[in-house]
């Protein structure tokens, strides 16, 4: 199985611009999220989703929004980027009913340099 | 608030040493622990979990962690280390009885295994 996959997997922005990083898992779990990972700082969470419809804020929201139409996909979008948003970036999902609680599984991540 | 210290920014060992990766965690209530492995320029991977029961929990790869209410702690140990254990290692928590499913990690254990 695919699990989660991410896109694109490095990504070279202009400050300013706008960018969707892109998230889909085929495990049909019910909570997805977004991290960034920075040196020394771990990961962070972004924006969280328990359930299709519905989002949360996480850690470090600002700059950032999420949409969860369906259960598969979660997309990341970076309205107008800024340098400081430069990081690693990972999608995770988890579901209550499988594997137990909480344990999430994690993307391949998506490298983002704002320049 | 939910919070996870991880006390030592990298630990180094020799092969076929023991190997332990030190954790704290600060929650309301009782907590769920997690442990992950990040490769380089990989996803997370999931190790182990607490959730109740048996204070000494056993995960993938030979490793295992023993839970310590009295200590707040959850630290990772593998007997005999190898050097393909060299990797970035994460420690995570939350409250057992929060409504979401929102993780804190710490931020992040380099492993160096020398052979």
């Amino acid at each position: 199985t695919a699990g989660i996959t991410q896109a694109p997997t490095s990504q070279i922005l202009a400050a300013g611009r706008s960018m969707t990083l892109r998230c889909t898992q085929d495990m049909r779990h019910n909570a997805m999220y977004w991290y960034r990972q920075d040196l020394g700082l771990g990961l962070r969470l972004i924006h969280y989703s328990n359930t299709a419809g519905t989002t949360g804020k996480g850690e470090v929201p600002d700059g950032y929004s999420v949409s969860r139409a369906n259960t598969d996909d979660f997309p990341l979008t970076l309205a107008s980027a800024v340098p400081s948003q430069t990081s690693v970036y990972f999608c995770a999902s988890s579901d209550f009913y499988s594997g137990g609680p909480d344990t999430q599984y994690f993307g391949p991540g998506t490298r983002l340099t704002v320049l | 608030a939910q919070s996870v210290a991880q006390p030592e920014d990298q630990v180094n060992v020799a092969e076929g040493n023991p190997l332990t990766v030190k954790c704290t965690y600060s929650v309301s209530g009782n907590p769920y622990l997690f442990w992950y492995v990040q490769y380089p320029n990989r996803g997370l991977q999931f190790l182990l979990k607490y959730i109740t029961g048996d204070n000494l929990v056993k995960g993938s790869y030979g490793f295992e962690a023993e839970f310590n209410k009295s200590q707040t702690s959850f630290h990772l140990k593998k007997p005999s280390a190898l050097v393909s254990d060299s990797a970035l290692y994460f420690c995570a928590v939350r409250a057992s009885s929060s409504n979401d499913y929102k993780l804190s990690f710490g931020a992040g254990t380099t492993v160096t295994v020398r052979a």
